[in-house]
């Protein structure tokens, strides 16, 4: 059972634009949430992350966005850049034990066109 | 600031040999340090993690084991290479805040296996 989703494999925006990136979970214990980026053959780098107690995190050009109601987040990327050509991941942790446990959707692959 | 390395970089090898891949963390102390596997066109998957020297916990039978022998060493290890294992492996560390705090996962440039 998938308990995080990227449901887009892939999406393509043209530079300048927004890019929204959306995740969606199942498990209502998760309450840490982050996104990756993944540039081929190198490991994921950190953006961002958000906690449950909040519904938006903004950092820079990202922002991410919690609807912990309908258990859905979003990256907003604005305005999108070539260098933003990635893979992104969605992840999130449950609190308690075992909090340090990052559960991973399966990316959405974003190409930024100039 | 924190560091992550792995070695090597990438790695061709035969179908029944062995492996060892490590991972080394500089900059923090007592870190939580995981394995991933990301295989051709798929997600993360957490092979194994690690709380502390000497304690693995593993998310997924398979071939492959992970030993802790320093606080921030990390080895991936296996007796005998399948076809199945080729992939792109990732060492990861993170320092907790709090017990009941969310975590943040630093990962490493991550080895490239192909088994043939």
């Amino acid at each position: 059972d998938q308990q995080v989703k990227q449901n887009s494999p892939s999406l393509s925006v043209q530079e300048g634009r927004i890019s929204i990136l959306n995740c969606d979970y199942t498990n209502s214990m998760f309450d840490y949430f982050l996104w990756y980026k993944k540039y081929p053959a190198e490991g994921p780098t950190f953006l961002i992350s958000i906690s449950s107690i909040k519904d938006k995190n903004e950092d820079g050009r990202f922002t991410v966005f919690l609807n912990k109601s309908a258990k859905h987040l979003s990256l907003h990327i604005v305005p999108s850049q070539p260098g933003d050509s990635a893979v992104y991941f969605c992840a999130a942790s449950a609190n308690g034990a075992g909090s340090y446990q990052l559960t991973f959707g399966k990316g959405t692959k974003l190409s930024v066109i100039p | 600031s924190q560091t992550i390395h792995q070695w090597p970089a990438t790695l061709v090898q035969p179908v029944g040999s062995p492996l060892s891949l490590e991972c080394t963390v500089e900059g923090t102390s007592n870190p939580n340090l995981y394995w991933y596997r990301q295989a051709a066109g798929r997600g993360l998957q957490l092979l194994f993690y690690s709380v502390g020297i000497g304690q693995i916990s593993s998310e997924v039978p398979q071939n492959l084991s992970a030993s802790r022998p320093q606080d921030r060493q990390f080895i991936l290890s296996s007796k005998k290479l399948l076809l199945s294992d080729s992939g792109f492996y990732l060492c990861a560390w993170s320092v907790g805040v709090g017990f009941y705090s969310g975590e943040t996962q630093y990962f490493g440039p991550g080895t490239r296996l192909l088994v043939l």
